[in-house]
């Protein structure tokens, strides 16, 4: 299996501008996590979806951000209007419910906001 | 709420042993797991252990769990300079969400 794929691996975007991140997750997994990693606050949890559904998007930092889940094999996470402070790397993971209840990542998106 | 905690850094020589610790407060959890992050690069499961187990070896990887004690650790033998990363502890309970320590920094000196 090829892993978690993201797109794009790097953008530079100006704020106010529409960012919109890509996931395909392995195929099988039932679980797909985005997740935001910076300096500062480490990797925090920002919204995961079971079999499609949104089940908890606490972590979504504010409404700018939002993410869909149309079909099992795609996600996205979109940040309208984006800012410098959303210059992150976001990951996105999914889960297999097999050995461990493990969770796969994606190499993330690197997104800079200027 | 759920809580796990690492030391920022480590560094060791190249050939000896690392040892990176780590501490989690959900009582619950079912599994633990280490990953590991090079530069650049996404996490990198490493190893896991269910709640049950005290140890797991794999290679030059040993996990020990200390239940009672909320500890887990990850040694690794004979460390080379390509296992400088950071590398993560994560508990999951039965939810199975993860929860995520800060990480630990791994240096290895030639």
């Amino acid at each position: 299996d090829a892993g978690v794929i993201q797109s794009p691996r790097h953008e530079v975007t100006e704020m106010g501008q529409e960012v919109t991140l890509r996931c395909k997750p392995i195929s099988g997994h039932d679980y797909l996590f985005w997740y935001r990693q910076t300096m500062m606050r480490g990797l925090e949890l920002l919204i995961y979806f079971n079999n499609n559904v949104p089940i908890d998007d606490s972590g979504m930092p504010e409404d700018r951000f939002s993410a869909k889940m149309p079909n099992a094999s795609f996600s996205t996470l979109k940040i309208q209007p984006s800012e410098p402070r959303d210059s992150a790397v976001y990951f996105c993971a999914s889960r297999d419910r097999g050995a461990g209840n493990t969770i796969y990542f994606g190499e993330g998106s690197w997104l800079t906001v200027v | 709420g759920e809580d796990v905690e690492q030391s920022l850094f480590l560094s060791v020589r190249e050939g000896d042993s690392s040892v990176i610790n780590c501490t989690y407060t959900d009582s619950s959890s079912t599994y633990l797991y280490w990953y590991k992050q090079e530069p650049g690069a996404g996490l990198q499961l490493l190893t896991y252990i269910f709640s049950n187990m005290d140890m797991k070896q794999d290679q030059r990887l040993t996990v020990l769990l200390n239940k009672k004690d909320k500890h887990l650790s990850l040694r690794i033998a004979d460390t080379q300079t390509g296992d400088s990363a950071i590398y993560f502890c994560a508990e999951g309970n039965a939810g199975n969400m993860l929860t995520f320590g800060g990480g630990t920094r791994l240096m290895v000196k030639p």
